[in-house]
């Protein structure tokens, strides 16, 4: 079964620059999360989504972050313009709907961002 | 609310020696844990999870985790450590708020094993 997958791995720009990050969740997983995990600390939630509806996005800084998930599927996270402190790691993770029991989160590789 | 504290930032450990990690957990629900392992330029990977099922719950590579409700607490163990457990383990809390399902990771514990 494939995983989660991320891209790009790794991203360096320069303050006040755009960048977006995409993913693509396990088949069949209808629940989509975007987490930042800054050096040192815990993943911190983003945005969840449900299908292509938000679910959660409390702590999303929207003034600069967005993302979307037009078809259910895909997401992407965008962040315009960049600071020097969104330097992270950029995990998405996916699981299966609400209401399936409680099932653990599976998670891509993340994308490391560099901002100078 | 709910949160999720580790108690330990580092724990160094001798292989062959047991792991202990803590972690303490507040929910005003009935809460699902989890431990989640991260080593270095790899993803998170479940390591076991409590769902109100058994209390002990076993999980992989030889690691076990009991909850306990009266202490809060889903402490994270390993009888025997070995050189590839080295890593970075984060305890996890999730509970159904309102029809979602939030996850909140603690702050981490990066166990070191010495040869």
């Amino acid at each position: 079964e494939a995983g989660v997958a991320q891209s790009p791995r790794y991203k360096i720009i320069e303050k006040r620059q755009s960048v977006a990050f995409w993913c693509n969740p396990i088949s069949g997983h209808a629940t989509l999360y975007w987490y930042q995990q800054i050096l040192g600390q815990g993943p911190k939630l983003l945005i969840q989504f449900q299908n292509n509806g938000v679910v959660d996005d409390s702590q999303l800084p929207k003034d600069r972050f967005s993302a979307e998930r037009l078809k259910g599927v895909d997401s992407t996270l965008k962040i315009q313009p960049a600071k020097l402190e969104d330097s992270a790691v950029y995990l998405c993770a996916s699981s299966l709907a609400l209401g399936h029991g409680d099932t653990e989160a599976f998670f891509g590789q993340g994308t490391r961002l560099t901002v100078v | 609310a709910q949160s999720v504290t580790q108690l330990d930032s580092h724990v160094s450990v001798s292989e062959g020696t047991p792991v202990l990690l803590r972690c303490n957990y507040s929910s005003s629900y009935s809460p699902s844990l989890f431990w989640y392992v991260q080593h270095p330029n790899k993803g998170l990977q479940l390591l076991l999870k409590y769902t109100s099922a058994a209390t002990l719950v076993k999980g992989i590579n030889g690691f076990e985790a009991e909850f306990k409700k009266s202490e809060t607490s889903f402490h994270l163990t390993k009888p025997s450590a070995h050189m590839s457990d080295a890593a970075e383990y984060f305890c996890v809390v999730s509970f159904m708020d309102t029809g979602r399902r939030a996850l909140t990771f603690g702050s981490g514990t990066r166990l070191q094993v010495q040869p």
